[in-house]
């Protein structure tokens, strides 16, 4: 099993809070990724790392953003949350030269 | 533009019957496929993966294949369990950047009857 964990798993929050969903990683993997997944629907790049420092955008637009201070920890922001927001957010991770991800149980973000 | 098919969207099948999954895909240039399992509320899992050069590949009760020429795979699951309930995703990964980007399928929702 990855050690790549999230928190929170669950959340339910107000329209316009701002929110941290957190991903740690001790696998010491300098790529990190986040997608966004909608029931039965494909995952959606977000954001993702090459390592401390760098943040890139993915395929789909979104208004969250990222930081990497640390090799373990890729943290998402939003700063305002919308009902537009509710999706599921999976963090994963994957070592430099090997291309398969391994992903984190995932949070299940609700915006009221 | 790239992409990754799966079929059928969703299938019932009755505890201890076998079942096959479809993938077509159009990602180029091609490096690797995997097949994922994602229970309900969790993260996806590797089954498998296979490279360009191999049609064939056993996980278990799991059986991958690929034909790259059709650019086309199955997943075949034996003897289902109950626990074999989820969503099974099909990616595919390109060799034309850096990132290694993974092209995603929807998935096809399993769900094993006692």
């Amino acid at each position: 099993e990855a050690d790549i964990y999230q928190t929170p798993r669950y959340l339910v929050i107000g329209t316009g809070k701002k929110i941290t969903l957190e991903c740690s990683q001790t696998m010491g993997h300098d790529k990190m990724y986040w997608y966004q997944q909608d029931p039965g629907m494909e995952l959606h790049l977000i954001h993702y790392s090459y390592g401390v420092n760098s943040t890139e955008k993915g395929d789909l637009s979104s208004e969250s953003t990222v930081s990497r201070i640390r090799t373990e920890h890729f943290p998402l922001t939003l700063e305002s949350a919308r009902p537009s927001h509710t999706s599921q957010y999976l963090c994963a991770s994957s070592q430099e030269g090997g291309n398969e991800q391994f992903f984190g149980p995932g949070t299940r973000l609700t915006v009221l | 533009k790239n992409q990754v098919e799966q079929s059928p969207q969703s299938l019932i099948i009755l505890e201890g019957k076998n079942c096959t999954l479809q993938c077509n895909y159009t990602v180029s240039p091609f490096s690797n496929l995997r097949w994922y399992k994602q229970d309900t509320g969790r993260g996806p899992v590797s089954l498998t993966i296979m490279t360009f050069s191999e049609n064939t590949k056993s996980n278990g009760r799991y059986t991958a294949t690929l034909d790259a020429d059709t650019k086309q795979s199955s997943l075949h699951i034996t003897a289902s369990q109950l626990s074999d309930s989820a969503s099974y995703i099909c990616v595919v990964s390109d060799r034309g950047s850096t990132l290694g980007r993974l092209y995603f399928g929807r998935g096809t929702q399993l769900t094993v009857w006692p």
